[in-house]
């Protein structure tokens, strides 16, 4: 089935140690986006792909990068994870323009100790 | 800044009776879309609306856009344990894209 995935679905990492978050998709999509979500919070876009293009919103810290080195994978990097960084990450596609229907992996759930 | 807020935050129901979610933007919305999201999942998409007044139905939901395209809501007819989650609205302004603050279904059995 074609889907979107999220490697790895717990990830533990210190304070300050950079990490690494992994998406990829079967769907073939040309957008990929990340987003934020917080416990009892909305899902807050920090960035996307369009194509290779990237776009990223105004008030992403830079502490957050992201790598797309084709269609199928996409990289969340987060340079110097801080508490305040603890949440849960996810990965989404759509297909034609930006903003499109969007289809959601499981997500990452990230713990900085 | 832009913000998307819906109403209520929380709602409980009685299974069989019926539920609404409002949604709101300070600015004028390209398109409104709707998600779920079921405890410890990821949003799903349901619908989107493009189109000023437009009015949509899958099965027991409906889902309005406003006239204005400022805001747009949800109607379920008679819940279910299963139609249990967050269900978010979001919307495109320009560049960006907003979730709404989300209300939480909660229905008992």
């Amino acid at each position: 089935d074609a889907m979107v995935i999220q490697n790895p679905r717990y990830q533990v990492t210190q304070f300050g140690k950079p990490v690494t978050l992994s998406c990829s998709q079967t769907l073939n999509h040309n957008v990929m986006y990340w987003y934020q979500q917080k416990s009892s919070q909305a899902p807050k876009l920090l960035f996307h792909y369009y194509d290779k293009d990237f776009n990223n919103e105004a008030d992403t810290p830079d502490n957050f990068q992201s790598r797309r080195p084709n269609t199928s994978f996409c990289f969340l990097d987060i340079r110097s994870p801080g508490l305040g960084d603890a949440a849960m990450y996810l990965c989404a596609t759509s297909r034609g323009g930006t903003y499109n229907e969007q289809f959601f992996g499981p997500g990452t759930r990230l713990t900085v100790l | 800044g832009q913000q998307v807020m819906q109403i209520p935050q929380y709602q409980h129901v009685q299974e069989g009776e019926d539920f609404t979610t409002y949604c709101n933007s300070s600015t004028t919305l390209s398109n409104i879309q709707w998600y779920k999201q079921r405890p410890g999942g990821h949003p799903v998409f349901l619908i989107q609306l493009v189109k000023s007044g437009e009015v949509k139905k899958q099965k027991r939901l409906t889902f309005q856009f406003g006239e204005a395209k400022k805001n747009s809501s949800l109607h379920i007819t008679a819940t279910q344990t299963t139609d249990v989650g967050t269900y978010f609205c979001a919307g495109r302004t320009g560049n960006q894209f907003y979730f709404g603050t989300g209300t939480s279904l909660t229905v008992i059995p």
